[in-house]
């Protein structure tokens, strides 16, 4: 069944650091790929996301490439900031019976310090 | 409302009570998700309703778990004789039905069981 795979955290970086944070999916086809993030005390929120191989999702100075050669939606911020600390969830959609449940990799905590 | 909403926010209740949680979507949106998120399992979809059917209830983990929808609107997740792996937060999302709908969550309801 489809999955998805992303990078255990924690992950701390100093501010203005370079942020990657991996993610594979195996999937039927190419379903739309998203990343969420989760705020301390906060709900989920959807990041950004692309609908459709070789798309670019943006939101925030994250960006994330959807690459079906390497089966990768990596989230990536050239300059991370202490308001960016959170947990990151990346996502694929399973359109499966009409619905849209979305697959959830196990989070990366990523911390960021002054 | 302004998003989801959920309640209560927090639940503690002992091994073999039942307890109901409740999600209201953000008003119009036709499609409704349930997801629990533990420790064990992170992120894992639960059920969906389009109105107020569920064309999907394969995510359930037992009998004992069980959802509706009345008037396309406010949905109840009913746990029946709960068992401290239910221990989760449980999130609710709700999106405008299409296949590429975003999914806004509501704030989680954290069930404890004792």
């Amino acid at each position: 069944g489809d999955s998805v795979t992303q990078m255990e955290g924690p992950v701390t970086l100093s501010e203005e650091a370079f942020l990657t944070i991996n993610c594979t999916y195996t999937a039927t086809g190419y379903p739309p790929l998203f990343w969420y993030v989760q705020y301390p005390g906060e709900g989920l929120q959807l990041l950004l996301k692309a609908t459709k191989a070789d798309d670019k999702g943006s939101n925030k100075g994250f960006e994330a490439t959807y690459r079906k050669e390497t089966t990768s939606f990596h989230l990536e911020k050239g300059s991370v900031q202490v308001s960016d600390s959170a947990v990151y969830f990346c996502a694929l959609s399973d359109h499966q019976g009409g619905a849209n449940n979305l697959f959830f990799g196990t989070g990366t905590r990523l911390t960021v310090i002054p | 409302g302004a998003g989801v909403s959920q309640s209560p926010s927090n639940k503690v209740t002992e091994k073999g009570k039942d307890v109901e949680l409740r999600c209201d979507p953000i008003s119009g949106h036709t499609a409704l998700y349930w997801y629990r998120q533990s420790l064990g399992q992170g992120l894992e979809f639960l059920i969906y309703f389009q109105g107020n059917s569920a064309p999907d209830k394969s995510g359930l983990p037992s009998d004992r778990f069980s959802a509706e929808r009345t008037g396309g609107s406010v949905s109840t997740l009913t746990i029946q004789r709960t068992q401290q792996e239910d221990s989760a937060v449980y999130l609710c999302a709700s999106s405008l039905g299409g296949l590429q709908e975003t999914q806004y969550f509501g704030p989680g309801t954290r069930l404890l069981v004792l």
